[in-house]
């Protein structure tokens, strides 16, 4: 299994607070992916790394921040949290391969975060 | 544009067979396939490259059609470890990742 972890696991937190989500990888994989899954909307992709400091947004990527300084973190911060945010969260990283540009991608276990 | 599957759902009786599709209005140059388990985080099955190449996993294959931008999942002699929820998986640009839909299977003893 690839490593890559994820922390916090589950998390209440109130509506308007700010939220970090945490996702540390030990495979010194270059791209990182933050998902959010839903029921009825499978997983759609909030942002995603290329590089240290190299990121870029997905397609559901507002009212959602990343950061990455480190090869093996990204953050994913929820600026003011809002119960349409209650999901699912998945980090996944994807290794570099050669010109042919393969990325199959490796999960970590999730974080389910409840906004009251 | 997300990649739609077909079909949604799927019930099976153990050692039947089915086939998961993956249609994408954007050209594919490589197609991954992924099975989560419910409570679980999606596994990564295979890739699929360009020129119709099969892959194979256990009992379930795999095939990709980049003219008609599909590829296809095939659960030989389904298994009750089968069921989950089946995504195919695809880049959108450099390093943008995108999945499709998702398919429900469901392996009844």
């Amino acid at each position: 299994d690839a490593g890559i972890t994820q922390s916090p696991r589950h998390k209440v937190t109130e509506t308007g607070t700010p939220v970090t989500l945490r996702c540390h990888q030990t495979e010194n994989h270059r791209y990182m992916y933050w998902y959010r899954q839903d029921p009825g909307h499978g997983l759609r992709l909030i942002h995603y790394s290329y590089g240290v400091k190299d990121t870029d947004k997905g397609e559901v990527s507002d009212g959602y921040s990343v950061s990455r300084s480190k090869t093996e973190d990204f953050l994913l911060t929820l600026e003011s949290a809002t119960s349409s945010q209650t999901s699912v969260y998945f980090c996944a990283i994807s290794p570099e391969r050669l010109a042919g540009v393969i990325y199959e991608q490796y999960f970590g276990p999730g974080t389910r975060l409840t906004v009251t | 544009q997300q990649p739609v599957q077909s079909p949604q759902a799927v019930i099976l009786r153990e050692g039947e067979d089915a086939v998961i599709n993956c249609s994408s209005s954007k050209a594919l140059y490589s197609v991954h396939w992924y099975r989560q388990k419910h409570g679980e985080a999606p596994v990564f099955l295979m890739i699929l490259l360009k020129g119709g190449e099969q892959k194979g996993h256990e009992k379930i294959s795999a095939s990709f059609n980049e003219k008609k931008q599909q590829s296809s999942l095939y659960l030989t002699a389904s298994q009750l470890s089968y069921s989950g929820t089946y995504f195919c998986g695809t880049l959108t640009g450099t390093y943008k990742y995108i999945f499709g839909t998702g398919t429900r299977l469901k392996v009844l003893a």
